[in-house]
């Protein structure tokens, strides 16, 4: 049972264009929210988080919207840059809620920013 | 330079022959974490650790061992390793649980 889903495995945005990545979870008790960023033969890496609490986090090029009553969040990135090609992750966890911190991790989508 | 260090980065060995794998982590975080990565199933969760003795299972444990016995290391074991367990795995590390965190750059295992 996938909790936490990426239903598009590949996004092709022009250099300059708005990329929208999309996940949604099926589990009302995740209260905290994250995107993480992977490049081949790396490991991944933060990029933004969001709590149950806000709807919205900014942070530079990078923001996160939450929508509760969806379960859905997604990931916009203004303007989108050759160097974001990437593959992207979205995580959730009901961390605060239920005192555990076991990470969900969605399937990843590939971003490819077009020159 | 802070980090999370995984070796070795690629192990290849065979079915039934005990293994380690090391993570070390220089940020002082209290919380760190295994993870594995397959093709179209993402990161999944195997084993965590709130702080020194504090472990956890995660999404798949089976087949696996952690141990938390210094803030800075975490040691992934398999003690009998099987095909099945052939992936990607990744250590990460974070301040506390719910932030985000750092993560190793990988470890290629292959079981034969």
């Amino acid at each position: 049972d996938q909790q936490v889903k990426q239903n598009s495995p590949s996004l092709s945005v022009q250099e300059g264009r708005i990329s929208i990545l999309n996940c949604d979870y099926t589990n009302s008790m995740f209260d905290y929210f994250l995107w993480y960023k992977k490049y081949p033969a790396e490991g991944p890496t933060f990029l933004i988080s969001i709590s149950s609490i806000k709807d919205k986090n900014e942070d530079g090029r990078f923001t996160v919207f939450l929508n509760k009553s969806a379960k859905h969040l997604s990931l916009h990135i203004v303007p989108s840059q050759p160097g974001d090609s990437a593959v992207y992750f979205c995580a959730a966890s009901p961390g605060t809620t239920s005192g555990t911190y076991k990470y969900i991790f969605g399937t990843g989508t590939r971003l490819k920013v077009l020159a | 330079e802070a980090q999370v260090t995984q070796n070795p980065r690629y192990l290849i060995t065979v079915t039934g022959k005990k293994l380690t794998v090391t993570c070390s982590q220089n940020m002082n975080h209290e919380y760190m974490s295994w993870y594995r990565q397959d093709p179209g199933l993402g990161l999944r969760q195997i084993y965590y650790s709130m702080n020194v003795e504090v472990t956890d299972k995660g999404d798949v444990p089976e087949g696996y061992k952690v141990s938390r016995k210094e803030k800075r290391n975490f040691p992934l074991i398999l003690e009998s390793p099987s095909p099945n367990q052939t992936s990607l795995y990744f250590c990460a590390s974070s301040l506390f649980a719910g932030y985000g965190y750092t993560f190793g750059s990988g470890t290629r295992l292959t079981v034969v």
